[in-house]
This record gives structure tokens, sequence and C-alpha cells, in this order.
């Protein structure tokens, strides 16, 4: 909705850039893991995942990394366009069918 | 992926009312959850809607705040009670991947409720 991102942290860049957001997640346990897009009005949008026995896994565009080590996850985004626009999350699935989501990111990309 | 249908889209309500709603799902699914954003966070659970058994809450929600039906595998309904400004925020539904359950999960477009 109109209301997402308000407080979040934004990243500014320009179309054509490659775009990367960065996430912590809280639990070692942790073995899969999920980046959603949700743009303003609209439920998240599963993006990309990845399991924990991975460090790096590709799909269009985007490239999710996974360093365990240091609990952290990245979205890399290649030639980012305007409708890339968007609040991104990452959550980390910490068994029992239960998703923890991240604070999220706010991308804005400038044509 | 589910096609997730969700009602109201948006409302607007006064404190102390409640507001149901809707959640419907074009497969049958074996979990629904349910998840609130409030302005400028992230997502949050309130719980998890079975077929047949009562809903799991999470820390901090609770039943006779947040009353869960789900009658059958493609519906569930959330209420929000006694509404205050508090409350204000976007509810969302969810289903799991049919095609690895457990995992990810697919989301409806939400509800924004905003109480004055």
């Amino acid at each position: 909705g109109e209301n997402v991102g308000l407080h979040l942290p934004t990243l500014s860049v320009q179309e054509g850039d490659n775009s990367i957001i960065n996430c912590a997640y809280s639990n070692s346990a942790s073995d899969y893991f999920i980046w959603y897009k949700q743009e303003s009005g609209k439920g998240p949008q599963f993006i990309i995942d990845i399991r924990s026995n991975m460090d790096k896994r590709q799909g269009q565009r985007v490239t999710v990394l996974l360093n365990k080590t240091v609990k952290h996850l990245s979205l890399q985004i290649a030639a980012t366009q305007p409708g890339d626009s968007a609040v991104y999350f990452c959550a980390e699935n910490t068994g029992f069918q239960k998703l923890v989501f991240g604070t999220g990111t706010r991308l804005l990309v400038s044509p | 992926s589910a096609v997730i249908s969700q009602k109201p889209s948006r409302d607007i309500c006064q404190r102390g009312t409640s507001l149901t709603i809707q959640c419907q799902v074009d497969s049958q699914v074996t979990m629904m959850f349910w998840y609130r954003q409030q302005p400028g966070q992230s997502l949050t659970l309130i719980a998890t809607a079975n077929q047949g058994s009562e809903a799991t809450y999470e820390s901090g929600f609770v039943i006779d705040k947040f009353p869960i039906s789900r009658p059958n595998l493609t519906f569930s309904t959330l209420t929000v009670s006694n509404m205050s400004p508090e409350d204000s925020s976007i509810y969302l539904c969810s289903v799991e991947d049919l095609a690895g359950p457990g995992e990810k999960l697919f989301f409806g477009s939400g509800t924004q409720l905003s109480v004055l």
C-alpha cells in the first residue's frame, strides 16, 4: 500500500546501473531464503530463493548471494529499470513453515 | 502459483468496530497464513490457519482480537476486532507454494486498513 517504504532504508540508482540490496538474517539454523518485491498497493511478489547448501543462485537479471558465515544475504539486480522500483524484503525460513521477514529496502530507480 | 483474492482491498473504519477480511484461493491449500504490515514496516506473522482446526497464533496476537475462520481448503477470514488506530496496517493473506509445501509463500494484494 501507499504506506510501504515510508521509514525504510532507501537505495537510489540510475536506470541501467546494477543494484545491490543487502539483508542480515538472524537465525543460523535457517536453511532457506527468499527475496520478495513489493510494489505500492500490492502484496509481496516472489523474486528468487536460495537454499543454505548454495552460496549463489541466478535468475533473470537477478542474483542472490548467501554468506552463512556472517548471516548475510544480498540481491543483485542487473541493468536496473524504472519498473524495478519497489520495496524489497528478504525472508528466512526458520522452520515449522514460518517465514521471518527482514526490515526491507526501498529501491528508487531514476530514468 | 496460486491466485489469491482478498476483500476488501481497503477500508476506513471507526474505532471500536470490527472488520472481517476475506481470502479466497483458486486452489486447495493446506495452510493459509495471515500477516500484518504496519506503516513503513516489514511483515509480521499473525497466525497460521489450517482447515478443521483452530488457528495457531504467534506471540503478541490473540484469538479474541484476531479471530480466524478456515471453513474449507480455499477460503479463510481474519477479523480485526474492537479496532483502534494502532490497528491501521496492511493485512495480507498468504498460502504455501503447492509445488513445495512449507517453503515460499504467495501473497494476496492485501487489505489496507485505516482506523480513525
